[in-house]
């Protein structure tokens, strides 16, 4: 059974350029989150999608924004990229049914 | 706010002792609570989730959870070098809705 499968896992970007992230859920798994996870930091919320639908959105701007398609893959999609946008980037998968959130191996993004 | 209070530390524990992590949490109408191991430069791993007030033990993890107190914990018996990693604690529901709000987590250092 394959996890929650995140593309690609390493990523250096310029300032001002945008950037498209990719997660597969877990087999069974409708519910796709995404969070911001700076160094020393608990990962952020980003937003949660579900029946391709943005369900919940944190603290974030409009430059981030997402996508869920009919096989419960998802996308992130950050536009004019910071330096202070650099991060881990994890996607979580869960069932609609059940809270228990298993994280992908997360996509390291770094702007210069 | 809502917010997850947990001690940075590290907590360093000798190889067979417990480790026991603490947790608090804001807000009161939380239903959902969570703790996940992340070790550097890893995407966190789901350990263990309680709903109800109480204890639940699985293998050498106990989670502990009293709602009138706001408070979770984790206790690790018989800990491990390997068990050397950063403990996330997460809650998830009612004011925070379907977003999981993550503590910046408690580094933890199991000595040989």
């Amino acid at each position: 059974d394959a996890g929650v499968t995140q593309s690609p896992t390493h990523l250096i970007k310029t300032r001002g350029q945008q950037v498209t992230l990719r997660c597969s859920p877990k087999s069974g798994h409708d519910t796709v989150s995404w969070y911001q996870q700076a160094l020393g930091q608990g990962p952020q919320f980003i937003f949660q999608y579900y029946e391709e639908e943005e369900r919940q959105r944190g603290n974030f701007p409009d430059r981030f924004s997402g996508h869920q398609f009919p096989n419960y893959s998802s996308e992130l999609n950050v536009n004019a990229l910071l330096l202070g946008d650099s991060a881990l980037y994890l996607c979580a998968s869960s069932s609609n049914r059940l809270r228990d959130a298993f994280f992908g191996q997360g996509t390291r993004l770094t702007v210069v | 706010q809502k917010e997850v209070e947990q001690n940075s530390g590290p907590l360093s524990v000798p190889e067979g002792a417990i480790a026991s992590l603490n947790c608090t949490y804001s807000d009161r109408g939380s239903q959902s609570f969570f703790w996940y191991r992340q070790y550097s430069g890893k995407s966190p791993e789901l350990i263990m989730s309680i709903y109800s007030n109480g204890d639940k033990e699985d293998g050498r993890f106990t989670a502990q959870l009293n709602k009138a107190s706001q408070y979770v914990s984790l206790l690790i018996r018989d800990s491990q070098p390997s068990d050397s990693a950063t403990y996330l604690c997460a809650s998830a529901g009612v004011g925070g809705g379907f977003k999981t709000i993550f503590g910046a987590g408690t580094r933890l250092f199991v000595k040989a």
